[in-house]
């Protein structure tokens, strides 16, 4: 079967930097998407990585290891407004989107 | 990207009935979306709606139950049809337009049924 794994849930500090990882198995391999989501509102589009390595953007950071089946998000110089969940998303070989369960995170002053 | 509007933004529905959910984007594109959004969880896919064609529809979803409509290239519809609690979710459609295939979300449409 498919499946992508992210933590549930992190804390970290403002102004700090957080890493969310997110592993995955799933039939082929499209691409990866990260998502920001704030409550209540639409997931918003943050990053794409389909070749091995860091894609930069800003305070935001995305790597890929296809070997490992593995990615993760690096926010740096944490603002309390980066408080939201973020969703890791695996393009299969179909094209379909395959959705992770989301990290929820916490900023705290 | 791609600017999507939908309507209703909110509803509270009684047990039995159905709802109507509509989906505008500001551009044509090919490839819509629909997702149901449990609270605290991640997106589920309840179907692709396309353009001149039926819905394809993911397992655990049926047309009868979730009926689509795609009259052209910048509109959709979704009925949530003979509602029950369990349906109380929000409502996202989605397209598929960004230069790496990224999705954009509508707002949502955030569905109670009493």
């Amino acid at each position: 079967g498919q499946n992508i794994d992210q933590p549930t849930e992190m804390t970290a500090t403002e102004g700090a930097i957080v890493q969310i990882n997110c592993t995955y198995q799933t039939s082929g391999f499209n691409g990866l998407f990260w998502y920001q989501q704030h409550a209540g509102e639409a997931p918003t589009f943050l990053s794409y990585n389909v070749l091995d390595g860091l894609e930069e953007k800003g305070r935001f950071s995305s790597f890929l290891s296809r070997s490992k089946g593995y990615s993760y998000l690096l926010l740096k110089e944490l603002q309390m407004k980066d408080s939201a969940s973020y969703l890791c998303a695996v393009m299969d070989s179909n094209y379909q989107l395959i959705w992770g369960a989301g990290t929820k995170l916490i900023i705290k002053p | 990207s791609a600017v999507i509007s939908q309507k209703p933004s909110r509803d509270i529905c009684q047990r039995g009935t159905s709802l109507t959910i509509q989906c505008q984007v500001d551009s044509q594109v090919t490839m819509m979306f629909w997702y149901r959004q449990q609270p605290g969880q991640s997106l589920t896919l309840i179907a692709t709606a396309n353009q001149g064609s039926e819905a394809t529809y993911e397992s655990g979803f049926v047309i009868d139950k979730f009926p689509i409509s795609r009259p052209n290239l910048t509109f959709s519809t979704l009925t949530v049809s003979n509602m029950s609690p369990e349906d109380s979710s929000i409502y996202l459609c989605s397209v598929k337009t960004g230069e790496v295939g990224e999705q954009y979300f509508g707002p949502g449409t955030r569905l109670t049924v009493t």
